[in-house]
């Protein structure tokens, strides 16, 4: 059966410093890999997605970047952070562009 | 642009009631209507998954319904328990397989 899992789970970083979240989906080939972010109370906003290695698609312009160096490995990341970057990250995973949605548990990033 | 619409935001009910959670979206291009859970401070956990050609899906007390058309879906809980209190998403994902969200609505069942 196909895993996703992301990491760390909880992060506090001071403003200006670099990020990096990781998250790898085991049991599947090629998937569809996606970065979202929930603000409290609300729905979520893509930031980022990848059909393939290399491929990334930038859905918000803002401060941070994605990068898939291999098949099932999606990395979320910052060289500074701010402040509005604070929020609940995740990582999803689909087979193809009209397959079900499976999340990964969530990275909480605390900016101070 | 898509925009997906969750009513009501939040719902309150006593435990056994049948309910019925709302969700509608603006574009009827759709590949599928997906609804989750999510619990506090934790991921969503798919429920349903309704393909564009479909008109519903079922699965133990639960039952979505799909008309596209009209851009609209509901999610029916039957019986409902303590243990569903949570808080329910829909998403609709379009032509280029990107997905969008509700902000959802937040259901507390009291015992």
């Amino acid at each position: 059966s196909q895993t996703i899992h992301q990491w760390p789970a909880t992060l506090v970083q001071p403003v200006g410093s670099p990020l990096s979240l990781e998250c790898t989906v085991e049991g599947t080939s090629n998937p569809n890999l996606y970065w979202y972010r929930q603000a409290a109370g609300r729905g979520l906003q893509l930031l980022f997605y990848s059909v393939g290695i290399g491929q990334i698609s930038s859905e918000v312009p803002q401060n941070l970047s994605a990068s898939r160096p291999q098949d099932r490995q999606f990395i979320l990341s910052s060289k500074k952070l701010l402040l509005s970057d604070s929020g609940f990250y995740l990582c999803a995973w689909a087979a193809g562009r009209a397959g079900e949605l499976f999340f990964g548990e969530g990275s909480r990033l605390t900016v101070l | 642009k898509q925009e997906v619409t969750q009513i009501p935001a939040a719902l309150s009910v006593p435990e056994g009631e049948n309910l019925v959670l709302n969700c509608s979206f603006t574009d009827s291009a759709i590949y599928n209507l997906q609804w989750f859970r999510q619990d506090p401070g934790k991921g969503l956990t798919s429920l349903l998954l309704i393909q564009s050609s479909q008109r519903e899906q079922t699965s133990g007390r639960l039952n979505a319904s799909l008309d596209k058309s009209s851009g609209r879906s509901t999610l029916y809980i039957a019986a409902s328990q303590p243990g569903d209190s949570a808080t329910y998403l829909c998403a609709v994902t379009g032509n280029a397989g990107k997905s969008t969200f509700g902000d959802g609505t937040t259901l507390t069942v009291k015992p």
